[in-house]
């Protein structure tokens, strides 16, 4: 059946590098949407993707959209302790449902 | 905008009892909610998908007369956990989707459960 697939699960960094999550989708997917959860809380919606080979950026975190709309990354530049958290990609089946990766846990190194 | 509440945010149970979790859109209408399950550091997995005023629609391997679900207006959706295990110990989390935002869907902060 259809999956997403999402790496790496996890990603140490030291504060101020780069992060980096990858999202593989085994269908073309309508669109591709970005979660953030933080430590104890709940997915928060970052953005949608919908066009191929799209690119949008929200300050730090830029988000893109591959050319045969299948895979998906999110990059944060210069990480900050307020990035720290679970970041989840999700693709649409039919009915409207999505099917979530396994997300990537973003861990700043003390 | 956009907003989501579930009650309560935890519970703690005895084993056999149920458990009633609600699950409101406070400013819009949600034509569908979903339910989802979390174990701790593992991604949400859905359980099932409900759309107000018909039967929800579980996901293959969801019980669904232990996990029961009523959708009985645009802006309320129940999970009820009947005769609790410890295995049913959780983080269960819904979503709801606005009519017109496709695939957009809103968070509930979800609820805790414990079940001793």
């Amino acid at each position: 059946g259809q999956q997403v697939m999402q790496i790496p699960q996890y990603q140490h960094v030291q504060e101020g590098e780069d992060f980096t999550t990858y999202c593989n989708s085994s269908t073309t997917l309508s669109n591709i949407q970005w979660y953030k959860q933080r430590p104890g809380g709940h997915p928060v919606f970052l953005i949608q993707l919908v066009k191929s080979g799209e690119v949008k950026k929200q300050k730090r975190l830029t988000f893109q959209f591959g050319e045969a709309k299948k895979n998906s990354s999110l990059h944060i530049t210069a990480t900050q302790t307020t990035d720290v958290g679970t970041y989840f990609c999700a693709g649409p089946k039919s009915n409207y449902q999505l099917i979530w990766g396994a997300g990537t846990k973003l861990i700043i190194k003390p | 905008g956009a907003v989501v509440s579930q009650h309560p945010s935890w519970v703690i149970c005895k084993s056999g009892t149920s458990v009633k979790i609600e699950c409101r859109s406070l400013d819009f209408q949600a034509t569908t909610m979903f339910w989802y399950r979390q174990f701790p550091k593992q991604s949400l997995m859905l359980m099932a998908t409900s759309n107000e005023g018909s039967k929800a629609t579980y996901e293959q391997g969801v019980e669904k007369d232990k996990f029961l679900i009523n959708h009985a207006s645009l802006t309320l959706s129940t999970l009820t956990v009947t005769s609790a295990h410890p295995e049913d110990s959780s983080f269960y989390i819904c979503s709801a989707e606005t009519s017109g935002r496709a695939y957009e869907q809103y968070f509930g902060p979800g609820t805790r459960l414990t079940v001793t």
